[in-house]
């Protein structure tokens, strides 16, 4: 099975931007591994954020944004807030089946 | 209101199976794929298989094949996720997940909590 990495940890300033990427142990992410991006606040369930590489939600803020970025999918934040202080996950699609990263915990300080 | 309503905590011993639940409510049940995750205390998301509702197709993760089973039953607007030969390395929060919009994952449930011990 395909291993999918992240960045354990990274930390950010309220305001300012951050990048999150996603890699895929069988090559480059591309559009046809659809990624997904969901956002883990403690004791709650994940929500999505971004899906097919750069959709949004109706509920996902506008600072988020969604890419491929050298042959990885990348969640940008544009502007952190408090509020986005979190675990996020990617998700990729391996010819029908799914495998999520291993998680970025975001900080916001 | 569209929801996935989960049933109650498990507490199983070490080579059982466990089955659990999501009962769907406010969208057509059998339009999309639903699926099931898990996550271990303090660990990742694990993604465990789908099943698509209308045509009763089914696909699992290599790490979990042959321990688990996805069906549904459409009379019911349910699914169920079984897992066999539980060991404590299953103690997780199992959650289904469905589409009802946009994406695959648009809706979750609350998770079940299950718990494996002797």
């Amino acid at each position: 099975q395909a291993v999918v990495t992240q960045e354990p940890s990274l930390t950010v300033s309220p305001g300012g931007t951050v990048t999150l990427t996603c890699g895929s142990s069988t090559g480059a992410v591309t559009s046809g591994h659809y990624p997904y991006w969901f956002q883990q606040q403690p004791g709650q369930a994940p929500r999505t954020l971004i899906y097919d590489t750069s959709d949004k939600h109706s509920w996902t803020p506008a600072r988020f944004s969604g890419s491929l970025l050298g042959g990885k999918a990348a969640l940008t934040l544009s502007g952190a807030q408090p509020e986005d202080e979190a675990d996020y996950y990617c998700l990729i699609y391996y010819s029908g089946a799914r495998v999520f990263g291993g998680g970025t915990k975001l900080t916001v300080l | 209101q569209v929801q996935l309503v989960q049933s109650g905590a498990e507490v199983k011993k070490p080579g059982a199976s466990v089955k659990l639940s999501c009962k769907a409510s406010g969208y057509t049940f059998t339009k999309y794929f639903l699926h099931w995750v898990r996550q271990a205390p303090g660990q990742r998301l694990e993604w465990l298989g789908w099943i698509h509702v209308g045509n009763d197709n089914t696909q699992y993760s290599q790490n979990f094949q042959g321990r688990v089973t996805i069906t549904r039953d459409t009379s019911a607007s349910t699914a169920y996720m079984e897992l066999s030969s539980l060991s404590s390395e299953d103690t997780a929060v199992y959650y289904c997940a469905t589409k009802t919009g946009g994406s695959d994952f648009d809706i979750w449930g609350k998770g079940t909590v299950v718990t494996v011990s002797s």
